[in-house]
C-alpha cells in the first residue's frame, strides 16, 4: 500500500530535549516536505527537499533541522525544542516531473513541549 | 510575499444544502492551486487546478479557478454529514520550487 508514515504519532517531550521525528515513504518519490500546522495559522511549510542530499527551508525553518540520505526517509530534528514548537507536524511526498503531482500526507505527529 | 486567503473561515449547514468555499491568492508566477480536505487526521486531496485545467468535478464537488480573478471556488452540493471537514487551498508558484503556500481553511459542519 502506497503511504506515508510517521513516527511517532504522540511525542511529549521537556525543553532542550533532542528529538527526530521519523518521516518515510514507499513511493519512490523524490519530493518531501514537512509542515506544521497550528490553530489559526494554517499548514505553513518547514523544509522540503527535491531529492536526496537536496533540502532547502520553506516559510518556518528556524529551531528544525532535516537531512536526507536516502530517497525514502526524510528525519525532522528538533535539537532544542521549545514550547513554541508545540504543534500538529506533517510530513508528505510527492513525485517530481513537468507539474505538481498530488502531494501525499503523513498520518501526523502531535508534539508537546513542556 | 505569497498570500492564500480562504472565506469563510467557519460555515455550518443542514444536510442537503449546496456550500461555495473561496479562496483567493496572490503569487508570482501561478503554477497550481490545489484543494485539500482535512478530517481528523491529515489531509485528502481533492483537486489540482492549473492554468490548463481550470474547473474540476468529482461526484458531489467541483471546483473551478478564475485566472482573471486570482481566486478559486470549491462546491459541495447535497451535503452530507460526511462533509464535515476542514477545507484547505494551497497555491504553488514557480518561482517557489515546489513549495505550497497554504491557506488557514474553512471549517464546514453539515448538521443532520
Amino acid at each position: 500500500e502506497a503511504q506515508v508514515t510517521q513516527n511517532p504519532r504522540y511525542l511529549i517531550t521537556v525543553t532542550g530535549k533532542k528529538l527526530t521525528v521519523t518521516c518515510s515513504q514507499n513511493m519512490n518519490h523524490e519530493y518531501m516536505s514537512w509542515y506544521r500546522q497550528d490553530p489559526g495559522l494554517g499548514l505553513r511549510q518547514i523544509y522540503y527537499s527535491m531529492n536526496v542530499e537536496v533540502t532547502d527551508k520553506g516559510d518556518v525553518p528556524e529551531g528544525y533541522k532535516v537531512s536526507r540520505k536516502e530517497k525514502r526517509n526524510f528525519p525532522l530534528i528538533l535539537e532544542s525544542p521549545s514550547p513554541n514548537q508545540t504543534s500538529l507536524y506533517f510530513c508528505a511526498s510527492s513525485f517530481l516531473g513537468g507539474s505538481t503531482d498530488t502531494q501525499y500526507f503523513g498520518p501526523g505527529t502531535r508534539l508537546t513541549v513542556l | 510575499e505569497d498570500k492564500v486567503v480562504q472565506s469563510p473561515l467557519s460555515l455550518v449547514v443542514h444536510e442537503g444544502d449546496t456550500v461555495t468555499l473561496n479562496c483567493s491568492y496572490e503569487v508570482t508566477n501561478f503554477r497550481s492551486l490545489l484543494w485539500y480536505k482535512q478530517e481528523k487526521k491529515a489531509p485528502t486531496f481533492l483537486f489540482m487546478l492549473t492554468s490548463s485545467g481550470i474547473e474540476k468535478k468529482s461526484g458531489r464537488l467541483s471546483s473551478i479557478l478564475d485566472k482573471k480573478e486570482l481566486s478559486s471556488i470549491l462546491n459541495i452540493t447535497a451535503t452530507q454529514t460526511g462533509d464535515s471537514a476542514i477545507y484547505l487551498c494551497a497555491v504553488e508558484g514557480k518561482d517557489s520550487g515546489y513549495a505550497l503556500n497554504f491557506g488557514k481553511g474553512t471549517s464546514l459542519l453539515v448538521t443532520p
